[in-house]
């Protein structure tokens, strides 16, 4: 069966510290890859999505990027936080090719203070 | 312009009885896909049930149901026996192709509480 995992599960970092969020999946081969963040209270919003390795596509212009060294890692990253990047961040998978659901990872909160 | 919209921010069922959650999208492609999820107070994303645009039958997974009007263009989810366990926030999402690959667009959601 396929999972998703995610860490760290918390973190909490200073302003104009660096991020580096690690997202894997196990038990699927080349799938999409998403990053989602979820503001408090909030629905979610699409940062990058990933069709293969190296492959990236960015859907919100911010300080954030993201890669993908290897088929199903998946790695959010900022050089420097901004107190807006507060916020829940979540991983998902899905099959590529096929009509179905994506599949998300339990998620990180992320506090910068 | 593509989106999703939950004009229910919160809603409160008695537990054993049924409640309807509503969703509205806006796309002009042919061919979308829409999903209900579930996230509860740990955060995770739990997948619900799913509607294909050409799915002629709404979908159904145990207690949970779809009421899809394309015409319409809404999506709403049904729960029928509400459970305590039910109590969670719920987000109706769009799924449509761009580029080659899937794009989401979720909608802000609706927070269930189910009383005892």
């Amino acid at each position: 069966s396929q999972t998703i995992h995610q860490w760290p599960a918390t973190l909490v970092q200073p302003v104009g510290s660096p991020l580096s969020l690690e997202c894997t999946v196990e038990g699927t081969s080349n799938p999409n890859l998403y990053w989602y963040r979820q503001a408090a209270g909030r629905g979610l919003q699409l940062l990058f999505y990933s069709v293969g390795i190296g492959q990236i596509s960015s859907e919100v212009p911010q300080n954030l990027s993201a890669s993908r060294p290897q088929d199903r890692q998946f790695i959010l990253s900022s050089k420097k936080l901004l107190l807006s990047d507060s916020g829940f961040y979540l991983c998902a998978w899905s099959v590529q090719g096929a009509v179905e659901t994506q599949y998300f990872g339990p998620g990180t909160r992320l506090l910068v203070l | 312009a593509q989106k999703i919209t939950q004009t229910q921010p919160g809603m409160f069922v008695q537990e054993k009885e049924a409640v309807t959650l509503d969703c509205t999208y806006d796309t002009s492609d042919p061919s979308y896909g829409l999903f209900w999820y579930k996230q509860p107070s740990s955060g995770e994303m739990i997948f619900l049930i799913y509607q294909g645009s050409y799915d002629q039958q709404n979908a159904t997974e145990g207690r949970y149901s779809l009421n899809f009007q394309k015409a319409r263009k809404s999506a709403n989810l049904v729960i029928s026996a509400s459970q305590l366990g039910d109590s969670a926030m719920y987000f109706c999402a769009m799924r449509l192709t761009s580029r080659g690959t899937y794009k989401y667009i979720f909608g802000t959601g609706t927070r269930l509480k189910v009383l005892a």
